[in-house]
């Protein structure tokens, strides 16, 4: 079955400076890869997704970029804000599978003011 | 427009009892999954129920099962629960079945075994 990896584990920055994160994926039919971002108490939210068929997507100050011959994809946030303070999560999907997303391990990212 | 509703959020069982957590998708949404989120092994899929017919199944015991009704409302349900078992219950709703639609997640159910 798939499997995501994602890196680093814990991400802290000062505020304004960009954040990365990295996933692999191993599944090569997987077409669909969300983020999603988790305030405590709070259940995860999709901040921006992209399918295979495209290279990178921005949306503000956050932008995706998917690598799939290499089977990786990367969150960029510019511009980080304390709100931005939170888990991210990327994942992973196929057709086949439905709405059934692998996660990866999720980043605790702290924006220090 | 209300989102995915969660009952109970908390909850305390001690081991060998059941347990049945409910969710309540986005109107019009028939899809509904569950996942498991723990500390260890992060979110895991548990099942996913579209229709009322369960078109998914994670790598979970058969202790582990779900329905859905007619109104897309979920159950979910676990017996003879194990320490093990303590974790926040996510459900999320989708349009579709299939991957082209955005997963929209519940607060969850965070369940403590004892």
């Amino acid at each position: 079955g798939e499997n995501v990896e994602q890196h680093p584990s814990t991400l802290s920055v000062q505020e304004g400076d960009s954040a990365v994160i990295k996933c692999t994926y191993s599944d090569s039919a997987s077409n669909y890869f969300p983020w999603y971002k988790q305030e405590l108490g709070k259940g995860p939210q999709l901040i921006i997704d992209i399918r295979s068929n495209v290279g990178e997507k921005k949306d503000q100050r956050i932008a995706v970029t998917l690598n799939k011959t290499a089977k990786h994809f990367s969150l960029h946030i510019t511009e980080t804000q304390p709100e931005d303070s939170a888990v991210y999560f990327c994942a992973a999907s196929n057709r086949a599978a439905g709405n059934k997303l692998t996660f990866g391990g999720g980043t605790r990212v702290l924006v220090k003011p | 427009k209300a989102g995915v509703t969660q009952t109970p959020r908390y909850l305390i069982k001690t081991r060998g009892q059941q347990v049945t957590l409910s969710c309540s998708p986005i109107s019009g949404h028939r899809s509904v999954s569950w996942y498991q989120q723990t500390p260890g092994q992060g979110l895991q899929f548990l099942f996913e129920y579209f229709s009322e017919t369960q078109r998914n199944k994670g790598n979970f015991p058969g202790r582990f099962s779900g329905r859905q009704f007619s109104n897309s409302r979920s159950e979910m349900n676990v017996s003879t629960l194990e320490l093990g078992d303590s974790a926040l219950y996510l459900c999320a709703s989708s349009l579709t079945g299939g991957n082209t639609g955005e997963l929209f997640f519940g607060e969850g159910s965070r369940l403590t075994v004892l």
